[in-house]
């Protein structure tokens, strides 16, 4: 069945280090992809996004890397600030933009001063 | 500012007491729908609406009513709220017709607690 899923519960990295956070997903006909930050108390912000025609796109700071052989996501953050320490989940599209998303169990990264 | 905003943030309430959880969007969205996010188990869709007078139940409906009589306005309605309703609530909006990036944006959150 559909589940997106996240390899590691718990992320620990140095202030000033890159951090990447990783998603399989199990619908080979997702074609929209998204990952989320929560930060405690707070509800899932939007960081970036990515569409099944693209297998990288850039933000600030961040890049999502998609690989649709092996059906996996991620999302690497640069030069990692203590303001980035949050919940991260990734999300899949796969019912062809009704608008569903379905939703990983969560990353926590913890950034280290 | 665009923003989904939800009411109360905080609640305290006792078995069979009904109650409702208000939330509405200045984005013009489509489609809202509402999610209970619960430890280990992540963010859970509960209903969700495409547009207007059209409602669906999402993965774990029961105990909940929802309701779009207008496009900004989306309310979860419990009518008899038990003790494994205690959960943090999330509602979220996007207009997935529209193009390129619909992501959800999300409101805040409503923390239930039933006893």
């Amino acid at each position: 069945g559909e589940s997106v899923g996240l390899h590691l519960p718990t992320l620990s990295v140095q202030e000033g280090d890159n951090s990447i956070i990783n998603c399989a997903y199990s619908n080979s006909a997702s074609d929209y992809f998204i990952w989320y930050k929560q930060e405690s108390g707070k509800g899932p912000q939007f960081i970036i996004d990515i569409r099944s025609n693209m297998d990288k796109r850039q933000g600030q700071r961040v890049t999502v890397l998609l690989n649709k052989t092996v059906k996996h996501l991620s999302l690497q953050i640069a030069a990692t600030q203590p303001g980035d320490s949050a919940v991260y989940f990734c999300a899949e599209d796969g019912s062809s933009n009704t608008g569903k998303l379905i939703f990983g169990q969560g990353t926590t990264l913890q950034v280290k001063p | 500012e665009a923003q989904v905003t939800q009411n109360p943030r905080y609640l305290i309430t006792v078995t069979g007491k009904k109650l409702t959880v208000t939330c509405s969007q200045n984005m013009n969205h489509e489609y809202m729908s509402w999610y209970r996010q619960d430890p280990g188990l992540g963010l859970r869709q509960i209903y969700y609406s495409m547009n207007v007078e059209v409602t669906d139940k999402g993965d774990v409906p029961e105990g909940y009513k929802v309701s779009r009589k207008e496009k900004r306005n989306f309310p979860l309605i419990l009518e008899s709220p038990s003790p494994n309703q205690t959960s943090l609530y999330f509602c979220a909006s996007s207009n997935p017709r529209a193009g390129g990036r619909y992501g959800y944006t999300f409101g805040s959150g409503t923390r239930l607690t039933v006893v």
